[in-house]
């Protein structure tokens, strides 16, 4: 089964500093990646995706994020951390073949705390 | 607008009452989902569909069940809901598999 492991349940970084928030999956078969983002009492809104194509992907709100296939691994970045960053993020898998084609597997999510 | 809509947003009911959850996208989007967060354990996905009468198991399926008669809706039904399922659930549609999931705005349910 696909599993997603969020390195760092709690991240916290200075406004202005480099926000890294890490991502690793177990699929063998190269998945659709996805990194969410969850305000206080919202729903999930999308940042960026990969699905085919160009191995950096970038996002909304100055996010990007990098496949790595030999390292199984989708990690989020942005250069420069806002303040209004500050939310919980999911990295999330979805299988493009196999046996489970069509499930969604998130990670357990980090918080982001930005300081002033 | 296009949106998912979930009903009712907060829900408070005691063990084995039989309940519902509706779900309804107006995109005409062919996947739709439903999914429990839980403090810690990240949303996990309890059913999901790719069309109409397409129905399959997420992680978490057991003590639910769906249908999908229709494109739009995608109902969640506990038939004997327990305690532990107090949570927070949210239903979310994609174009396909792919695509952007778009999520409705929560279900908060408790189980006394």
């Amino acid at each position: 089964a696909q599993s997603v492991t969020q390195l760092g349940s709690h991240v916290s970084v200075s406004e202005g500093a480099l926000v890294l928030l890490r991502c690793n999956y177990s699929s063998s078969v190269p998945p659709y990646l996805f990194w969410y983002v969850q305000y206080p009492n919202q729903g999930l809104q999308l940042l960026l995706k990969y699905t085919t194509g160009a191995t950096l992907v970038k996002g909304i709100n100055g996010f990007e994020a990098e496949f790595k296939k030999s390292e199984t691994s989708f990690h989020l970045t942005k250069p420069s951390a806002h303040m209004s960053d500050a939310a919980e993020y999911f990295c999330a898998v979805r299988d493009a073949g196999g046996t489970s084609y069509g499930k969604l597997t998130f990670g357990q999510g980090t918080i982001l705390t930005v300081h002033p | 607008e296009a949106q998912v809509t979930q009903n009712p947003r907060y829900l408070i009911t005691v063990t084995g009452k039989k309940l519902t959850v509706t779900c309804s996208q107006n995109m005409n989007h062919e996947y739709m989902s439903w999914y429990r967060q839980d403090p810690g354990l990240g949303l996990r996905q309890i059913y999901y569909s790719m069309n109409v009468e397409v129905t399959d198991k997420g992680d978490v399926p057991e003590g639910y069940k769906v249908s999908r008669k229709e494109k739009r809706n995608f109902p969640l039904i506990l038939e004997s809901p327990s305690p532990n399922q107090t949570s927070l659930y949210f239903c979310a549609s994609s174009l396909s598999l792919g695509n952007e999931q778009f999520f409705g705005p929560g279900t908060r349910l408790t189980v006394l």
